[in-house]
């Protein structure tokens, strides 16, 4: 079964930090998501990696996938209290296209 | 605006009730999804339906009944819930879960709480 861990699951930072959200799944996958969800609301499709070694960035947030080492990183710099929101990965694993695995969400505080 | 829609936003129901969820997507997609969210848990995925036939259910409840008349249309059916059922119960959907590039939307979700 595939599994979808991401850490830390709680982050609490200074406007103008950087950091990482980690994200780990334990199966092959051919594509990886990042969401973001305010409170109350939907969740937002921030991007779509598909590829070993793929890198897409927007605006202060980059994110990163290693296929071999099944992890994905997305990367804030110069956090703004904008940024403030629960972030979630999810995977889809080769042998099933129809089935999107959610991490359990990394909660980002930014503090002016 | 995501372009999916779903209703009622907020649902509060007896354990003996019978009610229903609806979401509607303006996409053009072919295929779509309900996940549950619980508080401190991952999104969990309950069901998929692609071209209107269910490709997936996640070991789910029989008191949670799915059904999607069209391409556009998924329904959740709800009945003798318990009160753990309570959750943001989000719709999704997406162009083909067979496309490599192929991106979910999700809509606003719909809060229940099981008394």
């Amino acid at each position: 079964e595939l599994k979808v861990e991401q850490n830390p699951l709680f982050l609490s930072m200074q406007e103008g930090k950087n950091y990482t959200i980690y994200c780990n799944y334990s199966t092959t996958s051919d594509r990886l998501y990042w969401y973001r969800q305010d409170p109350g609301k939907s969740l937002e499709s921030l991007f779509v990696l598909l590829s070993n070694g793929a890198v897409k960035q927007e605006g202060r947030l980059m994110a990163s996938l290693d296929t071999k080492a099944r992890l994905s990183t997305l990367h804030i710099t110069a956090a703004v209290h904008d940024l403030s929101a629960t972030y979630f990965c999810a995977v889809v694993p080769s042998s099933n296209t129809g089935k999107l695995i959610f991490g359990q969400g990394t909660t980002l505080q930014v503090k002016p | 605006e995501t372009g999916v829609t779903q209703t009622p936003r907020h649902l509060v129901m007896g354990m003996t009730n019978k009610k229903s969820l609806k979401c509607e997507q303006h996409l053009g997609h072919n295929a779509m999804y309900w996940y549950k969210q619980s508080a401190k848990k991952p999104l969990e995925l309950m069901f998929v339906y692609n071209f209107k036939e269910q490709t997936e259910n996640n070991s789910v409840p029989s008191r949670f009944s799915p059904e999607c008349p069209n391409s556009s249309h998924l329904f959740l059916h709800l009945h003798t819930l318990q009160p753990e059922d309570s959750a943001l119960y989000l719709c999704a959907s997406s162009q083909d879960p067979g496309r490599l590039n192929t991106e979910a939307f999700f809509g606003q979700g719909t809060r229940l709480t099981v008394v």
